[in-house]
């Protein structure tokens, strides 16, 4: 089984600054996957960046870039040059493999202002 | 690619009735499905996981015989609530994944069931 923690229920950020979203994770298993996934007012989930437990090298989507921390188990995001439709819920989440369940954190609510 | 629907995406019943909500995978084969619970403001809460032409796995609490889960084919997959109560008023979301060599799921665009 595998926790997800975001400890962060809410973040604010200004318009083309920076934000960092904070995920840790435990698990006992040596290979799985870890995503994030934003939920926008209309409630649709969708994938912004994943990140394999066995790739060292970060994670980077445009404006979105992931530190993974694999001894630390920690995950965080980070949204450069923010815009406002990256107002969203972000949530962390976890799976072990190919058709196993995703484990999501609590989430975030992250509020981009002008 | 790997768009998943969900019909219908806001649907009201009456107390004591039933409600089947649909989810396809419209352009990928997806030998599996799950569905997911969120209360206002919180996390999705997995109900179970279904497999195609087995029968689906539940979580610890959900009620089998009050949420009947069907995947009788790779493209759908259908969430059926039974004698629907006020309290079973929530968004359901269905996901389906992963395509070959990607381990991500995707979402549908959620229904909302009001019971009244």
């Amino acid at each position: 089984a595998q926790t997800v923690t975001q400890s962060q229920p809410e973040m604010s950020v200004q318009e083309a600054e920076t934000v960092t979203l904070s995920c840790t994770y435990d698990t006992s298993e040596s290979d799985y996957y870890l995503f994030w996934y934003k939920q926008p007012p209309s409630r649709q989930m969708i994938l912004v960046i994943r990140q394999e437990a066995y790739k060292q090298q970060n994670a980077t989507e445009n404006r979105f870039s992931v530190n993974f921390q694999k001894a630390a188990k920690s995950f965080s995001l980070k949204i450069s040059d923010s815009q406002l439709g990256d107002a969203a819920m972000y949530f962390c989440a976890c799976n072990t493999g190919t058709a196993s369940k995703l484990t999501f954190g609590t989430g975030t609510r992250l509020q981009v202002t002008l | 690619g790997a768009v998943v629907s969900q019909h219908p995406s806001w649907v009201i019943c009456k107390s004591g009735t039933s409600v089947k909500i649909e989810c396809r995978s419209l352009d990928f084969q997806a030998t599996t499905m799950f569905w997911y619970r969120q209360f206002p403001k919180q996390s999705l809460m997995l109900m179970a996981t279904s497999n195609e032409g087995s029968k689906a796995t539940y979580e610890q609490g959900v009620e089998k015989d009050k949420f009947l889960i069907n995947h009788a084919s790779l493209t759908l997959s259908t969430l059926t609530v039974t004698s629907a109560h006020p309290e079973d008023s929530s968004f359901y979301i269905c996901s389906a994944g992963p395509l070959t060599g990607r381990y991500e799921q995707y979402f549908g665009p959620g229904t909302r069931l009001t019971v009244t």
